[in-house]
């Protein structure tokens, strides 16, 4: 069985600040790892994902996650966060080759100006 | 990308009656749709697991005679909660499976805030 531990349910930071958001997984198989970002009231958006390759993958928006397969980690950073990066992200991991997620218990980022 | 589309995104309801929310994907076809429950500031959790002209594979706990899940197409799957009660206030989520160059990405609706009164 897999799960995923989000150590973090909370993280406060100031604007333009760099933040790291801590994601852990066991899994006695290969797996795909994700970070989905949630704003309130809506569906999850895909951030970023590590399938295979490069251990460290990157988003569009300035975030970046490292594949550590050692710590069985995949941490999310950004080096300078907005206003508009307040959401919640959840870490998600699935069997390659299959399609089910499990998701962590999410953290909320809240950016202060 | 690939797009989900939820409806409705919100409903309210008495107690005892049914509710149905739908999910399609609008520009590909998916042969495995999965629902999600998520209560407030928690996680997502996996209901139930969707294919296409086949019954719905339920996760362990989830009642399926109360969460009746169709997918009788390759773009539409619906969730149905029968009889609801106020404990079933949640907010529920599809997505879709989308077979890619990389392997299967999901993609997922905007979710559909259900309350019960």
């Amino acid at each position: 069985a897999q799960s995923v531990t989000q150590l973090d349910s909370q993280v406060p930071v100031f604007e333009e600040a760099p933040v790291e958001l801590r994601c852990n997984y066991s899994s006695s198989v290969s797996v795909y790892l994700f970070w989905y970002v949630q704003y309130p009231n809506q569906g999850l958006q895909l951030l970023l994902k590590y399938l295979s390759g490069s251990t460290l993958v990157e988003s569009i928006n300035g975030f970046e996650a490292e594949f550590n397969k050692s710590q069985t980690s995949f941490h999310l950073r950004k080096p300078s966060v907005h206003i508009s990066d307040t959401a919640e992200y959840f870490c998600a991991v699935s069997h390659q080759g299959a399609q089910k997620l499990v998701f962590g218990q999410g953290t909320r980022l809240t950016i202060n100006p | 990308g690939a797009v989900v589309s939820q409806h409705p995104s919100w409903v309210i309801c008495k107690s005892g009656t049914s509710v149905k929310i739908e999910c399609r994907s609008l520009d590909f076809q998916a042969t495995t749709m999965f629902w999600y429950r998520q209560f407030p500031k928690q996680s997502l959790m996996l209901m139930a697991t969707s294919n296409e002209g086949s019954k719905a594979t339920y996760e362990q706990g989830v009642e399926k005679d109360k969460f009746l899940i169709n997918h009788a197409s390759l773009t539409l799957s619906t969730l149905t909660v029968t009889s609801a009660h106020p404990e079933d206030s949640s907010f529920y989520i599809c997505s879709a499976s989308k077979p890619g160059t990389e392997g299967t990405e999901a993609f997922f609706g905007q979710g559909t805030r259900l309350t019960v009164v």
